[in-house]
């Protein structure tokens, strides 16, 4: 019972234009949202992270966007650049406080 | 803050083995997560523990995986007689828990093959 989805496996983007990476949860109890970003060979590293008493939160080139009756979040990149290729990981903290993880998406920014 | 550490980085084992790998969280994090990640999908929860108390424990977690955190601060995870569906890499993360809405640390991690 996968209860975060990213139904995307892969993204490519070009290097400046905008990258939209999506996921979805099944359970309303969830009110804590992640992102992760990971390289090859390292643990996954903190981005962003929104609560369910906001639809938006922002830091800096990265905005996640909450939409809690559909059980919907994004996460924007603007303007995407090279080095931002990795695998996104979404997250959703239950109520004990641990993380589940959506599948990754692997995201690509051409030059 | 010196970051999570995990030890070893790498290791091979003979199927039907026993491995230990290590992990040292943050210093002042009171909670220590493991986690397990196959190619292709997202870290997948193991178990935790506040303190030296393990809290949870997945229910995918067969009895040949245990953990210890023996005095509260690092941790190991022993999984006896290896298969090669064992193979992954193992993730360790620590975090400072109050009353929730807390981000967590990821070490390097340990990436597993059973050969």
């Amino acid at each position: 019972d996968q209860q975060v989805k990213q139904n995307s496996p892969s993204l490519s983007v070009q290097e400046g234009r905008i990258s939209i990476l999506n996921c979805d949860y099944t359970n309303s109890m969830f009110d804590y949202f992640l992102w992760y970003k990971k390289y090859p060979a390292e643990g996954p590293t903190f981005l962003i992270s929104i609560s369910s008493i906001k639809d938006k939160n922002e830091d800096g080139r990265f905005t996640v966007f909450l939409n809690k009756s559909a059980k919907h979040l994004s996460l924007h990149i603007v303007p995407s650049q090279p080095g931002d290729s990795a695998v996104y990981f979404c997250a959703a903290e239950d109520q004990g406080g641990k993380l589940i993880f959506g599948q990754g998406t692997e995201l690509s920014v051409k030059p | 803050d010196t970051g999570v550490s995990q030890d070893p980085r790498h290791k091979i084992t003979k199927r039907g083995q026993n491995v230990t790998f290590r992990c040292d969280p943050i210093s002042e994090h009171n909670r220590l997560y493991w986690y397990r990640q196959t190619l292709g999908q997202g870290p997948e929860f193991l178990t935790y523990f506040q303190n030296e108390a393990q809290l949870e424990k997945s229910r995918l977690l067969s009895d040949r995986f245990s953990a210890e955190r023996p005095k509260g601060s690092f941790s190991t995870l022993e999984i006896q007689r290896t298969e090669q569906g064992d193979s992954a890499m193992y993730l360790c993360a620590s975090s400072s828990w109050l009353r929730g809405n807390e981000k967590l640390f990821f070490g390097s991690g340990t990436q597993l093959s059973v050969l």
